[in-house]
């Protein structure tokens, strides 16, 4: 298998703009996650999905940001519009059918870049 | 709401020396415990996971240990090598994963 697969895998934009990450997960892994990494608050994790449906999406930041997964095998987060407060490096994983605590396999992440 | 500290922040050391990474963590209601290797500029390999009811966990030359009374894990690297040089992280998983600011690790030659 080819892991976790992310594009892109550097983004840079200007302020206002929309921004669209993209997550292919593990084919037979059902649960999906996003999360955000920047140096003043390490790893944070944004929203997670367990067969294509949101579980939990406390950590999403504020309404600029929306996360979709229309299938098994594609996932999405949406910031608009983009602030230069939203910079950091995007990771979505992936974890196996069946048990919600099961080992989590990261993809290699989506540097984003708001001027 | 579920802490996770980690120390040292950063250490160097020989190669060939067995080293001792920490990790604490404020809320024992957890479902496992893992430890990530991130290497700069890249995402995140997952090292060891080691389950509630687990005490311990050894892939090669690595081995991680978890006290879930005291709220503690440590990650042993037993004759440490160039090639470990990374940043490690603890993640604690209770209902949702929380991870460490991470241990940045540089293995002189």
């Amino acid at each position: 298998d080819a892991g976790v697969i992310q594009s892109p895998r550097h983004e840079v934009t200007e302020m206002g703009q929309e921004v669209t990450l993209r997550c292919k997960p593990i084919s037979g892994h059902d649960y999906l996650f996003w999360y955000r990494q920047t140096m003043m608050r390490g790893l944070e994790l944004l929203i997670y999905f367990n067969n294509n449906v949101p579980i939990d999406d406390s950590g999403m930041p504020e309404d600029r940001f929306s996360a979709k997964m229309p299938n098994a095998s594609f996932s999405t987060l949406k910031i608009q519009p983009s602030e230069p407060r939203d910079s950091a490096v995007y990771f979505c994983a992936s974890s196996p059918i069946g048990d919600r605590y099961n080992e989590q396999f990261f993809g290699p992440g989506t540097r984003l870049t708001v001027l | 709401k579920q802490e996770v500290t980690q120390i040292p922040a950063a250490l160097s050391v020989p190669e060939g020396e067995n080293l001792v990474l920490n990790c604490s963590f404020t809320d024992s209601a957890i479902y496992n415990l893992q430890w990530f290797r991130q290497d700069p500029g890249k995402g995140l390999t997952s090292l060891l996971l080691i389950q509630s009811s687990q005490r311990e966990q050894t892939s090669g030359r690595l081995n991680a240990s978890l006290d879930k009374s005291s709220g503690r894990s440590t990650l042993y690297i037993a004759a440490s090598q160039p090639g470990d040089s990374a940043t490690y992280l603890c993640a604690v998983d209770g209902n949702k994963l929380v991870f460490g600011a991470g241990t940045i690790l540089r293995v002189k030659s």
